[in-house]
């Protein structure tokens, strides 16, 4: 098992651009999330799907999009990428809720300029 | 919106000393899950606690659900426990809420 999977692991955009992060998981897990992690501001929720199909709104959502594509995969789109967006990006998946266990990816260092 | 503090913010000791950190948060909540994230970025999960007690080798984890209050504690600490631990809640589905993290550093 691969576990939660992350890419890219590396970006570098310009202010404006778009991309779209991407996540995988091979736990057949409901439950799949999308953080920030700032220095001095601890991790930050974006945007999380309990299910297949559906999406909410986190803590951060403003400048993101989120496609629960299917079971497995629950991707982050920035659509125009701003200098506040320069963070670490974390996807986790969970059983269905927050009394399991969260398995995390390795992360994406985004830096936008 | 729950708030989640924990303490000290950075702690330094010695090989073989007890650890005890804490972490308090405002509002009820499903679990309270303790994280160590180590310095090359990657986030495990230690413990999800929802009452009671929990131990894994060295360490323990320990819930009071009406004092909103846990505690991780490391027994006979190691540099290898060097990390930062974080510790989160969780109500129903929703995602998780996060502290800042406590900055350990074992010396040998």
């Amino acid at each position: 098992n691969a576990g939660v999977t992350q890419t890219p692991k590396f970006q570098v955009l310009k202010t404006g651009q778009s991309m779209t992060l991407q996540c995988a998981q091979d736990m057949n897990h409901n439950s799949m999330y999308w953080y920030r992690q700032d220095p001095g501001m601890g991790l930050r929720l974006i945007y999380y799907s309990a299910s297949e199909g559906t999406t909410d709104k986190g803590e951060v959502p403003n400048g993101y999009n989120v496609s629960r594509l299917n079971k497995r995969e629950f991707s982050l789109r920035l659509e125009s990428a701003a200098p506040s967006q320069t963070s670490v990006y974390f996807c986790a998946s969970s059983g269905s809720s927050s009394t399991d266990t969260q398995y995390f990816g390795p992360g994406t260092r985004l830096t936008v300029l | 919106k729950n708030e989640v503090e924990q303490s000290p913010q950075n702690l330094t000791a010695q090989e073989g000393e007890f650890i005890t950190i804490n972490c308090s948060y405002s509002v009820g909540i499903s679990a309270l899950h303790w994280l160590q994230q180590h310095p090359g970025g990657g986030i495990v999960s230690l413990f999800m606690l929802s009452s009671g007690k929990k131990k894994h080798g060295r360490l323990i984890a320990t819930i009071n659900i009406q004092e909103k209050h846990s505690s991780l504690h490391i027994t006979a600490s190691h540099p290898r426990d060097s990390a930062v631990y974080i510790c989160a809640v969780g109500f129903g589905a929703d995602g998780l809420t996060f502290g800042k993290g406590t900055h350990l550093i074992i010396q040998p």
